[in-house]
């Protein structure tokens, strides 16, 4: 099980905007400033696509955005496209022994 | 150009050790932080441990005990000693470096090597 919890799976058609959650607790999402969030296509290496709750690395489109509520972070994609369809993976630090916690997943089908 | 390329991965019995290393290229492994980060087959991402420019290293519970990260900084290379490996283990590992100026993300990632554990 882990630390981080996300919806499995999301759905959206070309055009559309989705969001992801992200729920943990006051030790990681809640407690910090500290999330991120990844994109993974089939096959290849994860690509930071958020860091420090809301910032985009150099290169990311603008399409994607992120958010912070209490002990839930969002990810929101904008005018999804198809090459948007990959696996999302939230992550925090947490103050628990382990430094960095990773969310379950979520796989995002663009219809 | 920022590389990173891990090798070293392979199949182990229950038990066993292996050490995974990881070149890096267009950068330097001692004035960065880099991390092990691995995926189960079909599974979610697990971060496995990491090493700060100051040498201070961490690593997750699942782990401790068991792995030891560490640098060759005349070789720009990172390494994941893997000891008493178990068959939940088995993953691709991957190495990823740190976000210049931050302390917990990941942005170049290598390509990983497989690693499995079964008798």
């Amino acid at each position: 099980q882990s630390a981080l919890t996300q919806p499995a799976s999301v759905s959206g058609s070309p055009g559309q905007s989705i969001t992801i959650s992200c729920t943990g607790t006051s030790r990681d999402v809640g407690g910090y400033n500290y999330v991120s969030w990844y994109q993974q296509h089939p096959g290849k290496a994860p690509k930071l696509m958020i860091y420090d709750v809301s910032n985009r690395p150099s290169g990311v489109s603008n399409r994607f955005s992120g958010s912070k509520s209490g002990n839930t972070a969002s990810l929101t994609i904008s005018g999804l496209q198809a090459e948007d369809e990959a696996d999302y993976y939230c992550s925090s630090y947490t103050s628990s022994s382990t430094l960095v916690v990773f969310g379950g997943g979520t796989k995002l089908t663009v219809l | 150009e920022v590389q990173l390329v891990e090798s070293g991965g392979g199949l182990i019995q229950p038990g066993g050790s292996l050490r995974l290393s990881c070149a890096a290229s267009g950068f330097t492994v001692s004035s960065n932080y880099i991390s092990w980060v691995r995926q189960a087959p079909g599974k979610g991402l697990e971060w496995v441990s990491i090493i700060y420019s100051a040498g201070s290293t961490y690593y997750a519970d699942s782990v401790k005990g068991r792995f030891t990260i560490s640098r060759d900084d005349s070789k720009n290379t990172l390494y994941l000693q893997m000891n008493s490996l178990r068959a939940e283990d088995t993953a691709v590992y991957y190495c990823a470096r740190g976000l210049v100026g931050t302390t917990y993300y990941f942005d170049y990632w290598g390509q990983g090597t497989l690693v499995t554990v079964s008798s």
